[in-house]
């Protein structure tokens, strides 16, 4: 059974452009949720969803948002970038929700220069 | 606020000795509680989980956990540690008050003394 799938694994950018992050859950699984991990701070929720629709939502700017498609796999974007903004982005698949067990990815690794 | 802390940064114990790492939370309702462990350039791997009943949770490679609720606590255990086990352990508090909304701690680094 193939695992979370995540890409891309590594980008740069630069302040002020967007950047399109992609996510595709193991198979039959309905939830996706993203995370942002930086040094020192753990994982930050950014959102969740389930069936094509927002479940969940944490407390991030605008800037960030996310979509999932009707084969469940899910892109979140990220415009208007700042230095600040340079993480690993992880994505969590589950069946049910983020109650369940969550399996991730190995992320997509951020550089805003 | 709901808060999830892990105490300590960075943990370092011989390879065979045994091993805690604490975990304390700040929430109102009953929680639901998770270990995760993300080993070197990987995702994260769920350990263990606590949702109710039997206060001693038992989890994958050889990890249990327990939940005091008098002590907000959910302190991940192992009695032996081996060489692999050098990863970052999370933990991670959710509530239904909080839309099942996962907090998670700053994580904790294991490393391992030959």
């Amino acid at each position: 059974k193939a695992g979370v799938t995540q890409t891309p694994r590594y980008l740069i950018k630069t302040r002020g452009q967007q950047v399109t992050l992609s996510c595709s859950p193991i198979s039959g699984h309905r939830s996706v949720s993203w995370y942002q991990q930086t040094p020192g701070q753990g994982l930050q929720f950014l959102f969740e969803y389930f069936s094509e629709t927002q479940r969940n939502k944490g407390n991030f700017p605008g800037r960030f948002s996310g979509r999932q498609f009707s084969n469940s796999r899910s892109e979140m974007n990220v415009s208007t970038l700042e230095l600040g903004d340079s993480a690993l982005y992880l994505c969590a698949s589950s069946l049910f929700g983020v109650t369940g067990e969550l399996f991730f990815g190995e992320g997509s690794r951020l550089t805003v220069l | 606020a709901q808060s999830v802390t892990q105490p300590d940064i960075h943990i370092t114990v011989s390879e065979g000795a045994s091993l805690e790492l604490r975990c304390n939370y700040s929430y109102g309702a009953t929680p639901y509680l998770f270990w995760y462990v993300q080993s070197p350039g990987q995702g994260l791997q769920l350990l263990l989980k606590y949702f109710s009943g039997d206060t001693l949770v038992q989890g994958i490679k050889g990890f249990e956990a327990e939940f005091k609720r008098s002590q907000s606590s959910f302190n991940l255990r192992k009695p032996s540690v081996h060489w692999s086990d050098a990863a970052e352990y999370f933990c991670a508090v959710g509530a239904k008050d909080s839309n099942y909304q996962l907090i998670w701690g700053a994580g904790t680094k294991l490393i391992i003394k030959p």
